[in-house]
């Protein structure tokens, strides 16, 4: 199986910031890449997919970038609502694995 | 409008059988795979398993032999059957659907139904 390691695991940051999560697959996953947002009790939230692809509807604010083993997630500008928990999502090879998530919140 | 809603029995004693149903509507399952993944309370998310578009699944071997998907396409539903629970399984059960053949992304996500394992 690919295994996901995600970090920080917990972010702090102020208001109009900018925001890096990171998260290195065990083999290259050639840009089969997601990223999700989860609020408390919500399911999660699809932001990004092929590594660096904005989902429809999604702020611009947010963005992906990587390839081969390493990706990261980018928020500029936070915003109160951006609190909640991110999560990478791998989609080359089965069985499906994802990050360990990262704890945002506002300083 | 795509959607997915789980329903569950909420409470399941060990050692017994899970049994959960996805309904689904706005699109085919003919057309599009479902997938199932959970999530431990306060933990991250695991993928379980999926059935295709033709109807073949696939399962999460770390679940071993415990797991069955199938589905009614006439109804519009999916079903996930795991046998021999333990407390471990206790996770918010989703069903997903992903953005179509080979784009293994998950656009669309249940409510999500949430299982306890205990006696």
């Amino acid at each position: 199986d690919i295994r996901m390691t995600q970090s920080p695991a917990s972010l702090s940051a102020s208001l109009g910031e900018t925001v890096n999560i990171e998260c290195l697959a065990s083999e290259d996953i050639y840009s089969d890449l997601a990223w999700y947002q989860q609020k408390p009790g919500k399911s999660p939230q699809l932001l990004i997919y092929n590594a660096n692809s904005l989902q429809n509807g999604v702020p611009s604010r947010f963005s992906g970038s990587g390839s081969g083993t390493q990706y990261s997630l980018k928020i500029n500008s936070l915003q109160s609502e951006d609190v909640a928990t991110y999560f990478c999502q791998q989609y080359n090879n089965y069985p499906f694995t994802f990050g360990s998530g990262t704890k945002l919140e506002i300083k | 409008q795509v959607q997915l809603k789980e329903s569950g029995p909420g409470l399941v004693q060990p050692s017994q059988t899970l049994s959960l149903t996805c309904y689904v509507s706005g699109f085919s399952l003919t057309s599009n795979s479902v997938h199932w993944v959970r999530q431990p309370p306060g933990k991250g998310l695991e993928w379980v398993g999926t059935i295709w578009t033709g109807g073949n699944t696939y399962h999460n071997s770390a679940l071993k032999s415990r797991l069955s998907i199938s589905r009614d396409t006439s109804k519009s539903q999916v079903f996930l059957k795991m046998n021999s629970l333990q407390t471990e399984d206790t996770a918010i059960y989703f069903c997903t659907r992903s953005h179509g053949t080979y784009y293994n992304w998950f656009p669309y996500w249940g409510q999500g139904t949430l299982v306890t394992v205990s006696s």
